[in-house]
């Protein structure tokens, strides 16, 4: 079983409409969390850290479930500038900052 | 500030064949790392390092070597490559993870696309 695991999409979604993504971490020993963007054949880069709270930022709000082990991003009023690869990252506790990355889930925004 | 650069940005090697990714930050960061990307696999890591003279394996270290001599550079051997070993790399450096629990971001080079025949 992969540590991280998303589903690979691709999420296709019209302009204007709220899309959300779900990641699923399998150790427990999970302390930090993000959501990273990918653009096609580009680096990857930090969209938002997640908090126990939830956060918000803009038009997207990331959530943490620990008991659950989930975490998920919800994407509202989607733009075209949106569509884009969304990383789900876990660094583990105690392993040096390794960052342990999803697979990404795919969205595409159309007009 | 360059931010994450790498060189060179695409590379066709032979099988056998030796090289090295080049990945320097000018950032003063301590944390640096090596990912490769294959479809479907997501980012996987190869090597990290938390300071110059220290590095350590990650996820998929065979067939990479690292050193850390300065705290700007981060150079990534192949040392001898090997079809499987087609794939983008990406070099990422971070202030300290150490220090901030973990919730530092992690700044990406553009990557490296590599081909190996």
């Amino acid at each position: 079983r992969k540590e991280v695991e998303q589903d690979p999409g691709p999420f296709n979604v019209p302009e204007g409409a709220t899309v959300a993504f779900n990641c699923t971490y399998s150790n427990s020993a999970s302390q930090s969390f993000f959501w990273y963007r990918q653009d096609c054949r580009k680096e990857p880069k930090l969209l938002m850290s997640v908090y126990s709270s939830g956060n918000e930022d803009g038009r997207f709000t990331a959530q943490l479930n620990r008991a659950s082990q989930y975490i998920s991003l919800l994407i509202r009023d989607s733009k075209l500038s949106d569509s884009a690869t969304y990383l789900c990252v876990v660094n583990i506790q105690n392993q040096g900052g390794k960052l342990i990355f999803g697979q990404g889930t795919e969205l595409s925004v159309k007009p | 500030n360059a931010g994450v650069t790498q060189t060179p940005k695409f590379q066709v090697l032979k099988t056998g064949q030796s090289m090295t990714l080049q990945c320097a930050q000018d950032m003063n960061h301590e944390y640096m790392s090596w990912y490769r990307q294959d479809p479907g696999m997501g980012l996987r890591l190869i090597h990290y390092s938390v300071g110059a003279g220290i590095t350590d394996q990650g996820e998929v270290p065979n067939g990479y070597n690292v050193s850390r001599s300065t705290t700007e550079d981060f150079p990534l051997r192949l040392l001898s490559a090997a079809p499987s070993q087609t794939s983008v790399y990406f070099c990422a450096s971070s202030y300290s993870f150490s220090l901030s629990g973990g919730k530092e971001t992690q700044y990406f080079g553009p990557g490296t696309r590599l081909l190996v025949l």
